[in-house]
């Protein structure tokens, strides 16, 4: 079955950017999404980028796609300690919804 | 927009009992919405796919029986925890997507069960 990577966990400081990685294995994605999840919470769509674009920015988010290396990429500049929260990489054909294992974003003071 | 409403937050339930969860999209119809599970500090699975007036799609390896999904309306779906045991303790996820929004899914705020 089709497989999203990321690494697990990414600790920065407060005022620095982060950047955290996805890998995927759907040549077919159409969509691909970044996700939010605060403890005890839901998922907060972030952003997403369609297949054919290579970048996205929105405030102080930037995602890059690399598609021939099926690389996602989310930075967050300025990372503030309300940033702090499990970040799930996804992607979809149209028809089924893959997640990443998240990446636990922890932001030191 | 495209709101998502899931009751309840959060729900504790003796074993043996039953437990419905509800799925609401608020401003959009979903002919189909999905529920997954998350256990702690891991991804979310896909435990089955709901669809309005027919029977759910369970993923390979979920309890139907167990798991009892109803999409009776085009706003409303509800999931069934029967016979609840402690192993299913975890956070539950729904989700639906409005037609023709490019932005993905819209989730629920989650579920957690405790069967005690």
């Amino acid at each position: 079955g089709e497989d999203v990577e990321q690494s697990l966990f990414l600790s920065v400081r407060e005022g620095d950017s982060s950047v955290i990685n996805c890998t995927y294995t759907d040549s077919s994605s159409t969509y691909l999404y970044w996700y939010k999840q605060e403890p005890g919470a839901g998922l907060q769509l972030l952003t997403y980028i369609f297949s054919n674009m290579d970048m996205k920015q929105d405030q102080r988010l930037t995602v890059l796609l690399n598609k021939k290396d099926k690389h996602l990429s989310l930075r967050i500049a300025d990372t503030q300690t309300g940033d702090s929260a499990i970040y799930f990489c996804a992607e979809s054909d149209g028809q089924n919804f893959v997640f990443g294992p998240g990446t636990r974003l922890s932001v030191l003071p | 927009g495209a709101v998502v409403s899931q009751h309840p937050s959060w729900v504790i339930c003796k074993s043996g009992t039953s437990v419905k969860i509800e799925c609401r999209s608020l401003d959009f119809q979903a002919t189909t919405m999905f529920w997954y599970r998350q256990f702690p500090k891991q991804s979310l699975m896909l435990m089955a796919t709901s669809n309005e007036g027919s029977k759910a799609t369970y993923e390979q390896g979920v309890e139907k029986d167990k798991f009892l999904i109803n999409h009776a309306s085009l706003t409303l779906s509800t999931l069934t925890v029967t016979s609840a045991h402690p192993e299913d303790s975890s956070f539950y996820i729904c989700s639906a997507r409005k037609q023709g929004a490019p932005m993905g899914y819209t989730f629920g705020s989650g579920t957690r069960l405790t069967v005690v």
